[in-house]
């Protein structure tokens, strides 16, 4: 079985700007969960997706935002970059919730 | 909300060497999970473990979730045990959505 996949894997964005990434998660598997990950607060919890309804959702300002599709492929969107956003985007897909979840090789994001 | 903790922070080892990481909870979680971060920063799935005792190689976890820890044994340690090892919780609801994660320990297995 394929694992969960990200694209793309590295991007560099200008302050103010816009930006989109994407998530396949492993076939079978209908929860998607968000992450992020900086040097400074560690590994935070950005939103889950089941069924193309978001189920939950970290702390994080409006600017960001996602969703799922029929095929359970999920996006998230974040708009106004700022520089804080620099970070590891990591992507994780679950049978269900509450099941072992599986991460993507994430997406580097560099805001300039 | 539900704290992780995550001990020792850093530790160094000789190849060949065991060593014990652990993870203090806060309070009742539905799960708990331990990933190997490797250098490109993919999560690596060691052990689903709510409860109980498992093995899987050189690696062994154990969650004792009434007093709310879980350790992870990793015995006759190689360099490629190097990266950061986390543990995370899951709990569901509210803010801190569904996996908690330890600030992780930073292992370095030197040849």
């Amino acid at each position: 079985k394929a694992g969960v996949t990200q694209t793309p894997r590295y991007l560099i964005k200008t302050r103010g700007q816009q930006v989109t990434l994407s998530c396949s998660p492993i076939s079978g598997h209908r929860s998607v969960s968000w992450y992020q990950q900086t040097p400074g607060q560690g590994l935070q919890f950005l939103f889950e997706y089941f069924s193309e309804t978001q189920r939950n959702k970290g702390n994080f300002p409006g600017r960001f935002s996602g969703r799922q599709f029929s095929n359970s492929r999920s996006e998230m969107n974040v708009s106004t970059l700022e520089l804080g956003d620099s970070a590891l985007y990591l992507c994780a897909s679950s049978f269900r919730q509450g099941s072992e979840q599986y991460f993507g090789p994430g997406t580097r994001l560099t805001v300039t | 909300g539900i704290q992780v903790e995550q001990s020792p922070p850093d530790l160094i080892l000789q190849e060949g060497a065991n060593s014990t990481l652990r993870c203090n909870f806060s309070d009742s979680v539905n799960n708990l999970q331990w990933f190997h971060q490797n250098p490109w920063g993919q999560l690596i799935n060691l052990f689903y473990i709510p409860s109980g005792t498992k093995q899987n190689g050189r690696l062994s976890a154990t969650t004792v979730a009434t007093e709310r820890y879980s350790l992870l044994y990793i015995s006759s340690s190689q360099t490629t045990d190097s990266g950061v090892y986390f543990c995370a919780v899951g709990y569901y609801g509210g803010s801190q959505g569904n996996l908690i994660f330890g600030k992780g320990t930073k292992l370095s297995v030197k040849p």
